[in-house]
């Protein structure tokens, strides 16, 4: 397997404008969760997914942000408007375990919000 | 709110010095606690998971120890080479699928 795939690596855009991340789960892993990763805030979860259905929003951190994992093999991570704060590096992750034990990590997507 | 601390945020050691990373949480009801690497430019990868009943786990040159009761874990790393520079962190669970984690110790090993 080629682990969890996310696009694009990189991703500058310019504030208010719609931001689309992506994320190719690792195929048979039922749990996916999305991170944040800053300087200040370290890693937060932002949305967990089950099934491809989302059981924990609790961590996205306005309603510009949403989530949605149409299928087993893909979700995405919109923020619509994006704003400068929203800079940060997005991880998706998945894992086959309840318990987010040994969880598997794509390899980020940096963003940029000028 | 669990809180997870990692001393120090940074240290540089010579290639072949024992490496010791420091986690420290504030609740002690966890159900396991792992240790992660993140290279630059990279995701995490989990490098080991201690369940909350047991005291330590190895794999080939990294031992880590728990102390539930203390609230502390230690990560060893036995011969450091040049390849394991990185950012470790840990990362504890509360029994459900929300990690704490801490902000990470960037190991830098010169050869």
């Amino acid at each position: 397997d080629a682990g969890v795939i996310q696009s694009p690596r990189h991703e500058v855009t310019e504030m208010g404008q719609e931001v689309t991340l992506r994320c190719k789960p690792i195929s048979g892993h039922d749990y996916l969760f999305w991170y944040r990763q800053t300087m200040m805030r370290g890693l937060e979860l932002l949305i967990y997914f089950n099934n491809n259905v989302p059981i924990d929003d609790s961590g996205m951190p306005e309603d510009r942000f949403s989530a949605k994992m149409p299928n087993a093999s893909f979700s995405t991570l919109k923020i619509q408007p994006s704003e400068p704060r929203d800079s940060a590096v997005y991880f998706c992750a998945s894992t086959d375990s309840y318990l987010a034990e040994k969880l598997f990590f794509g390899s980020g997507t940096q963003l940029s919000v000028l | 709110k669990q809180e997870v601390t990692q001393i120090p945020a940074a240290l540089s050691v010579p290639e072949g010095e024992n490496l010791v990373l420091n986690c420290s949480f504030t609740d002690s009801a966890i159900y396991n606690l792992q240790w992660f690497r993140q290279d630059p430019g990279k995701g995490l990868t989990s490098l080991l998971l201690i369940q909350s009943s047991q005291r330590e786990q190895t794999s080939g040159r990294l031992n880590a120890s728990l102390d539930k009761s203390s609230g502390r874990s230690t990560l060893y790393i036995a011969a450091s080479q040049p390849g394991d520079s990185a950012t470790y962190l840990c990362a504890v669970s509360l029994e459900d699928y929300k990690l704490s984690f801490g902000a990470g110790t960037t190991v830098t090993v010169r050869a």
